[in-house]
């Protein structure tokens, strides 16, 4: 199978810009979830989609949305992007087994660079 | 927040030797993994352990998980340059709909 895919690998923005980044999960996957890592914070849990429906959002700003596509290819959008904003974005897939977030698959991620 | 502190933060050692790492988590759990990141890039799953489990095996790595003290381990024998990287513990949170990883520590292999 093919692994997780994103797109684009490397974006450069300016302060008050938005982008939209994409990920494309593991065929049968219907979990995708979205993780921002920064050489400060580390790696912070963004939001999880599963089957089209958000069911967790970490503590992030409201600039930070996403969705998923019914075929469970999401996006994640930043509006307004500050430099704060610069970090590796990673999406992963998984499926579940036993109501539990079972083995994660990652992207190589986007890095974002805000100036 | 992060759930898992990850020790030693930074670890050096020569090619050969074996390269131990912990990782303490604060909540229960149902499962623990590891991952490996190489500079800059995605997160590699290296193994699950759930948490009925003691001990887990995948080639040169061995992990341990103690639920009563909260804490994992994870050994790497004899150990290449190609394990230099950063190795992360991550465990589901949240109604098991997240992972939240720990600080990381940072392995290198001197040749």
């Amino acid at each position: 199978k093919a692994g997780v895919t994103q797109t684009p690998r490397y974006l450069i923005k300016t302060r008050g810009q938005q982008v939209t980044l994409s990920c494309s999960p593991i065929s049968g996957h219907r979990s995708v979830s979205w993780y921002q890592q920064t050489p400060g914070q580390g790696l912070q849990f963004l939001f999880e989609y599963f089957s089209e429906t958000q069911r967790n959002k970490g503590n992030f700003p409201g600039r930070f949305s996403g969705r998923q596509f019914s075929n469970s290819r999401s996006e994640m959008n930043v509006s307004t992007l500050e430099l704060g904003d610069s970090a590796l974005y990673l999406c992963a897939s998984s499926t579940w087994t036993g109501g539990a977030l079972d083995t994660q698959y990652f992207g190589p991620g986007t890095r974002l660079t805000v100036l | 927040s992060q759930q898992g502190e990850e020790d030693p933060q930074a670890l050096s050692i020569q090619e050969g030797e074996n390269a131990t790492m912990n990782c303490s988590y604060k909540t229960s759990i149902n499962n623990l993994q590891w991952y490996r990141q190489n500079s800059g890039r995605g997160l590699v799953h290296l193994i699950l352990i759930r948490s009925n489990e003691r001990e887990k095996h995948s080639g040169r790595l061995r992990v341990t998980l103690d639920t009563s003290k909260k804490s994992s381990s994870l050994l790497i024998t004899a150990s290449r340059a190609a394990d230099t990287a950063s190795y992360f513990c991550a465990t589901p949170t949240f109604g098991n709909e997240k992972l939240t990883f720990g600080t990381g520590t940072r392995l290198t292999i001197i040749p």
